[in-house]
């Protein structure tokens, strides 16, 4: 199956620090997806992206889908305490018969230092 | 509007036992999800349903593991027996139409621990 490579594995960075973490794979997806995790709970969706070369924000959040549909970042601007978590990439592929198969990456482990 | 509830959060068994966790998804979902997480680890799914029918469970380990959504609506995940290896966070999903790009909502999920 797809297989997600996601970079960095973890960061420290100071508050007010700009972040930035990819993910690569060696196929294409039709969607990529990008979560943050908190401690105990579950994923939650930050930004979907749908279309190769997209670019879309969410406040200090930017994601980009790459062209060739077998990469994705995320940016985070001026990073605040409430940034910490673990932020999963994950590519949605069409399997068939009206279905969507989602494959996340390891995950980057951001800790912010205030 | 609440979101995808499971129960119970925390389960300590030993080896060889059964454990069950339980999952309501967000009101109207069709599709419901089961996910495995292991520490250090991005969820890996486990089962698929659309409404009562599971229409994806390749990756559910048959031999031990089991699960069911009778109803379409709540499902639950059964191992029996438990083995070290199994000690992980079960999460539960669910989305609103099948087949759709759309965002799956995730529920807070069962950290299992098998002693």
């Amino acid at each position: 199956g797809q297989q997600l490579n996601q970079s960095p594995q973890s960061m420290f960075i100071q508050e007010g620090e700009d972040v930035s973490m990819n993910c690569t794979s060696s196929s294409i997806f039709n969607t990529w997806l990008w979560y943050k995790q908190d401690p105990g709970e579950g994923p939650v969706l930050l930004i979907a992206l749908y279309k190769a070369g997209e670019l879309t924000s969410n406040g200090r959040l930017t994601a980009q889908f790459g062209i060739t549909r077998k990469d994705s970042f995320l940016n985070i601007s001026a990073s605040i305490p409430s940034d910490v978590g673990i932020y999963f990439c994950a590519g949605q592929l069409y399997s068939g018969a009206g279905s969507y198969q989602l494959t996340f990456g390891k995950g980057t482990k951001l800790s912010v230092i205030p | 509007e609440a979101g995808v509830v499971q129960s119970p959060r925390y389960k300590i068994i030993e080896k060889k036992q059964p454990v069950a966790f339980w999952c309501n998804p967000i009101s109207g979902h069709n599709t419901l999800y089961w996910y495995l997480q292991n520490l250090g680890q991005g969820p890996e799914l486990l089962i698929r349903y659309e409404n009562e029918e599971a229409v994806d469970d390749s990756q559910l380990p048959k031999d031990r593991f089991s699960a069911e959504r009778l109803k379409g609506v709540d499902s639950t995940l059964k191992i029996q027996p438990a083995e070290l290896g199994d000690s992980a966070v079960y999460l539960c999903a669910s989305s609103p139409l099948a087949g759709e790009p759309n965002e799956q909502f995730f529920g807070p999920g069962t950290r299992l621990t098998v002693l």
